[in-house]
């Protein structure tokens, strides 16, 4: 079965950066784009990016251009995603969620988890 | 960017009575080269993520029960739950994924009468 698995909780401090992994099982991990949405405490859901992992491209929400880097690695079927440049308001739940085949086009079928980021000084 | 909304921000239904939850888009996002709306509901409980529930505007994933259903075209879009459970307590966000940045409307909270 398909199965997304997150990193555990962070706290960091205002500036630092956060590396979330998600590892992927149960499916061919290059034949899904992934994607990464966050939601912050009490509110709804935004979208941050997606990567193709078959060769490493990826498309960033405008909003966090500069900020996020997703990577991947296919020897052990994981995706990164790293913010940096942390401020309060990046305190939120991440998520990992698998996509189809294209950089849109398809809805996400299966979800990690979540890792709860915490930005406080 | 695609704008998603939905309405009503909340609302409550008595067990066994029927629920129905609207999305409208800012665009259309029906693609006319295959007739498909790129449209899906997903419910998220309490400290879990989201379940996708439906796809292409009207079709049902797979377990799903089938008092969930989804219609509408174009800009208009409606979840309906036909007889409410008391599982089905949850927020419901559409979500449009026509266009890149995908988006996602505000949330709906169901909650029991």
């Amino acid at each position: 079965q398909v199965q997304l698995v997150q990193s555990g909780a962070e706290v960091k401090k205002p500036g630092a950066s956060v590396k979330v992994s998600c590892k992927a099982s149960g499916y061919t991990f290059t034949g899904n784009f992934m994607h990464w949405v966050r939601q912050a405490p009490g509110q709804g859901l935004e979208w941050m990016g997606v990567l193709n992992p078959t060769g490493g491209s990826t498309s960033y929400a405008q909003r966090f251009q500069g900020r996020v880097t997703m990577t991947r690695d296919t020897s052990t079927s994981t995706v990164y995603m790293e913010l940096s440049s942390l401020r309060s308001e990046d305190t939120a739940v991440y998520y990992c969620a698998r996509g189809g085949v294209r950089y849109s086009g398809d809805p996400f079928d299966y979800w990690g988890q979540g890792t709860l980021v915490t930005v406080s000084s | 960017d695609f704008v998603m909304t939905q309405s009503p921000d909340s609302l409550a239904v008595s067990l066994g009575e029927r629920a129905t939850i609207n999305c409208k888009s800012s665009h259309s996002i029906l693609y006319s080269s295959n007739n498909m709306n790129y449209l899906a509901w997903y419910q998220q409980k309490p400290g879990q993520p989201p379940k996708l529930l439906i796809k292409w505007a009207s079709s049902r994933e797979s377990g799903v029960p089938d008092r969930f259903s989804g219609s509408g075209s174009g800009t208009d879009f409606t979840l309906t739950i036909s007889s409410l459970q008391a599982e089905d307590v949850a927020v419901y966000y559409c979500q449009q994924y026509y266009s890149s940045p995908v988006t996602f409307g505000p949330g709906t909270k169901v909650e029991i009468k």
